[in-house]
């Protein structure tokens, strides 16, 4: 496995529901991200992880819950969602530090649909 | 008003077209200029980076920054159908997370 890996690909739960949403990096980064993407609007921020800790809550709703165990794994966890939840959730990882271009290095995505 | 504007489009061009895609921002401080390319399907990639003003090129791909204006643009020459994808420009200060325009969707056709 090379890369940001996103799974599951694609998602349909109920309101009641609960489920996760896991991301590996195999590139030895120390920072972790969750972003939402809606259609016709920018990617959004939704959580910052450095070092396993999160520096970032980007005021997302609590019925999402991030985990970081390690600075190689991330996971959402999802519970109680909205139909406007529904969206293209990305991962992407990076290497912050002295001379960081800005660079993120995402996955596929998980398409969330929120039945 | 936006931090970061940018056309959704969709953007339709011939083959061979040179394609210009631009964003306009609000913020003086921003310092770090990138563009990335997201297929259908996929997460957004790296394509450009730029800092402060200037242009730099790669390729088939020119990228400008004009920070008196606050505008920065993505020229894309000799366009090719494997161009056909959603553009995204991003920025940021020296210290936030980058922030990212909508996304242009940009169709080459053949």
């Amino acid at each position: 496995e090379t890369g940001v890996t996103q799974t599951p690909r694609h998602l349909v739960m109920g309101m009641t529901n609960k489920k996760s949403l896991k991301c590996e990096q195999h590139l030895g980064h120390n920072a972790m991200y969750w972003y939402k993407q809606s259609a016709k609007k920018p990617l959004e921020l939704m959580f910052v992880y450095n070092f396993k800790e999160q520096t970032e809550n980007n005021s997302v709703p609590s019925r999402f819950s991030p985990e970081c165990p390690n600075s190689s794994h991330l996971f959402l966890h999802l519970h109680t969602l909205q139909p406007e939840d529904s969206a293209l959730y990305l991962c992407a990882s990076s290497q912050e530090g002295g001379g960081w271009t800005g660079e993120l290095f995402f996955g596929e995505g998980s398409r969330l649909t929120v039945l | 008003q936006k931090e970061v504007e940018q056309d959704p489009g969709p953007l339709s061009v011939p083959e061979g077209a040179i394609v210009s895609l631009n964003c306009t921002y609000s913020n003086s401080a921003f310092q770090y200029f990138m563009w990335y390319r997201q297929y259908s399907r996929k997460g957004p990639e790296l394509l450009m980076y730029t800092y402060s003003s200037g242009n730099k090129e790669d390729g088939r791909f020119t990228a400008q920054v004009d920070k008196s204006s606050k505008y920065i643009s993505l020229f894309i020459r000799d366009s090719q159908p494997s161009d056909s994808a959603t553009y995204l420009c991003a920025m940021r200060t020296g210290f936030q997370k980058l922030v990212f325009g909508t996304g242009t969707r940009l169709l080459v056709s053949p």
